[in-house]
């Protein structure tokens, strides 16, 4: 199975919003609704922020927001900061009953 | 509080096998499964491979079919990953994480780094 499909790298200013989109296909991102969303600092362990599609951890700020229309995901992050600056990787439920990852997304505040 | 605490780095040769465990703690191990997810240098997050901490099953990710075997010691709330055959290619920090099976990975462990070397 091939990664997900994210857009190698995004960017923002401080106060602005960016959107990451993961797109799939029927058997994973359009057929289930888990797909979760990580943000990964280097050297550090993944954090999930988004589950379920736009579920959110009780502890993740409410600027992180997901959403899905058919095959494709998207990750919304409002009002940037300079600590949202990481990597971010969708991941989704699939019918091989695996897991699959997106190939990340670099974002970048400017 | 939930921790998961993996064991430390591995520095392997071609060819060879490697077992990194990974300790759970402060919730209720059978209700859970653990899922194996790496990271080689430079590269994005590759899922290996889950098992259920209330009945063993397992599912492996297609290309590690025949290479990957995670088992459990529920006396101990620890899940083993084992990888053989390595080659430089498994190269990667090696992380295990709480997941009830649909990947909402809500828990991950401090990682291990194997080193595969010739």
């Amino acid at each position: 199975q091939s990664a997900l499909t994210q857009p190698a790298s995004v960017s923002g200013s401080p106060g602005q919003s960016i959107t990451i989109s993961c797109t799939g296909t029927s058997s994973d991102v359009g057929g289930y609704n888990y797909v979760c969303w990580y943000q990964k600092h280097p050297d550090k362990a993944p954090k999930l922020i988004i589950y379920d599609v736009s579920d959110r951890p009780s502890e993740i700020s409410n600027r992180f927001s997901g959403s899905k229309s058919g095959n494709t995901a998207s990750l919304t992050i409002s009002g940037l900061q300079a600590e949202d600056e990481a990597d971010y990787y969708c991941s989704s439920y699939t019918s091989s009953n695996t897991i699959l990852f997106g190939g990340g997304t670099k974002l970048t505040v400017l | 509080q939930v921790e998961l605490v993996q064991s430390g780095p591995e520095v392997k040769k071609t060819g060879a096998s490697v077992k990194v465990s990974c300790k759970a703690s402060g919730y209720a191990f059978t209700r859970f499964g653990i899922s194996w997810v790496r990271q080689a240098p430079g590269q994005g997050l590759e899922w290996m491979g889950w098992i259920s901490g209330y009945n063993y099953k397992r599912n492996y990710a297609q290309r590690f079919h025949g290479r990957l075997t995670v088992t459990m010691d529920i006396s101990t709330s620890t899940v083993y990953m084992e990888l053989s055959t390595l080659t430089s290619d498994d190269t990667a920090m090696y992380f295990c994480a709480r997941d009830p099976w649909t990947g909402v990975a809500d828990y991950w462990g401090q990682g291990t780094l194997v080193t595969v070397s010739s």
